[in-house]
């Protein structure tokens, strides 16, 4: 059963970039079952979707994120990483990552998340 | 950029019956879209209840169903729990991604 853990800065200063790191167990960063996906939720407020990757490395992000996200994998250390520049404190949440994924006779679900890692943007 | 409409609070009695609902700026919600909804009790993660419209995980409680309504997507609880009472999130699929709705906070009274 494939397990996910955030990790990364829980402070990060206002135009700097934030960078997050969420390691896979019971399963392979590589795997083409999976898109590799993040989402974060302001405190007291509702989801967003963020973005993901598929194993086969393609990418699709959120439009009003796209400038400033970027999510790569890294095979060595089984983990997928989010990078989002020019923070303001507007990007202050709750960092999850999720697996999405697609069974061809039911369709798509995102079943598994991380617990999440609470990211400040402050000076 | 799709814009996902849920009500933002709804209140049911316990044993009875509510449903929830999901719809898109862009038109109607189709199966197309994977709707999909989670439950969310305050400071844990989010958890899937219904995917891809109307389909059940495996620790999905049999008093949770998933349909399409005039257009929306819906979650219906029926024989309603305290338990279920949490925030409740719909997510769909429009083509370049996918949109969350703003959330409705169900409260069981």
């Amino acid at each position: 059963q494939v397990q996910l853990q955030e990790s990364g800065p829980r402070l990060v200063k206002p135009s700097q970039t934030l960078s997050l790191s969420c390691t896979v167990s019971g399963g392979s960063v590589d795997s083409k079952s999976y898109f590799w996906t993040w989402i974060r939720q302001p405190a007291g407020k509702g989801l967003e979707w963020i973005g993901r990757i598929h194993g086969s490395g393609s990418t699709n992000y959120n439009p009003s994120l796209k400038s400033r996200v970027s999510i790569s994998v890294d095979t060595s250390k089984n983990q997928f990483s989010l990078n989002l520049s020019s923070v303001t404190a507007a990007d202050t949440a709750v960092y999850y990552c999720a697996t999405q994924t697609y069974y061809s006779d039911s369709g798509h679900v995102f079943e598994i998340w991380g617990q999440g890692s609470v990211v400040a943007v402050s000076s | 950029q799709t814009v996902v409409i849920q009500e933002p609070s709804l209140t049911v009695s316990p044993g009875g019956t509510v449903t929830l609902t999901c719809a898109s700026s862009t038109g109607e919600v189709t199966s197309d879209y994977y709707p999909n909804w989670f439950q969310q009790i305050p400071g844990q993660s989010p958890r899937v209840v219904i995917y891809s419209t109307n389909s059940k995980h495996s620790w999905t409680p049999a008093r949770f169903s998933g349909s399409l309504l005039g257009g929306k997507a819906a979650l219906t609880l029926s024989g309603v729990q305290p338990e279920d009472e949490a925030e409740y999130y719909c997510l769909i699929y429009y083509g370049g991604g996918w949109a969350f709705g703003g959330g409705t906070k169900l409260t069981v009274l």
